[in-house]
């Protein structure tokens, strides 16, 4: 059972417009959000997070948002450029007491940033 | 700042062997993680250890184990290697009270 999904395997955008990455949960007792960045043969790269009590981060051209009443957070990169193209993963913290616990990750949306 | 270090950076074993990963995470990061990722699972959450002690665990069979050293390093192990076992494994770190974990590169292993 996945707790955290990406629907979309592949997203294709020009380079200058927004990009948007979708992402679903289905546990209310994640605490925490984030983004993350893969490039091929490299570990993920913390992209950007946002906590539950929060419904917007942004951190440069890139801006996460959160419903959780739709339990959908979605990623917005703006304006997109080919250097982006990578696969991103969503992923959630459950709250563990004190600790902040294992990250439970969706499987990935594909991003191609064309010139 | 080294990142997150993590050897070998491949390796093929053969089914019924038994493999050791290693991983030196960034310098005061004291909590390490361990995933695997395939193409059909996505990154899934092997273990946490803080302190030399194991804090989560997640859905692995016992053949997947692992330990954390008084400076942090850490080591997975897995015995009696499986086909399936063939992934590539990551390790993250981060500082006690942070959200985002750091990641290796990872150790890219084939079972054959």
């Amino acid at each position: 059972d996945q707790q955290v999904k990406q629907n979309s395997p592949s997203l294709s955008v020009q380079e200058g417009r927004i990009s948007i990455l979708n992402c679903d949960y289905t546990n209310s007792m994640f605490d925490y959000f984030l983004w993350y960045k893969k490039y091929p043969a490299e570990g993920p790269t913390f992209l950007i997070s946002i906590s539950s009590i929060k419904d917007k981060n942004e951190d440069g051209r890139f801006t996460v948002f959160l419903n959780k009443s739709a339990k959908h957070l979605s990623l917005h990169i703006v304006p997109s450029q080919p250097g982006d193209s990578a696969v991103y993963f969503c992923a959630a913290s459950p709250v563990y007491g004190g600790s902040q616990g294992n990250l439970i990750f969706g499987k990935g949306t594909k991003l191609s940033v064309k010139p | 700042k080294a990142g997150v270090t993590q050897t070998p950076r491949y390796l093929i074993k053969t089914r019924g062997q038994q493999v050791t990963l290693s991983c030196s995470p960034i310098s005061g990061h004291r909590s390490v993680s361990w995933y695997q990722q395939t193409p059909g699972q996505g990154l899934q959450f092997l273990f946490e250890y803080f302190s030399e002690t194991q804090r989560n665990k997640g859905n692995f069979p016992g053949r997947f184990s692992g330990r954390q050293f008084s400076n942090s390093r850490s080591e997975m192990n897995v015995s009696t290697l499986e086909l399936g076992d063939s992934a590539l494994y990551l390790c993250a770190s981060r500082q006690q009270g942070r959200v985002g974990y750091t990641f290796g590169s990872g150790t890219r292993l084939t079972v054959v």
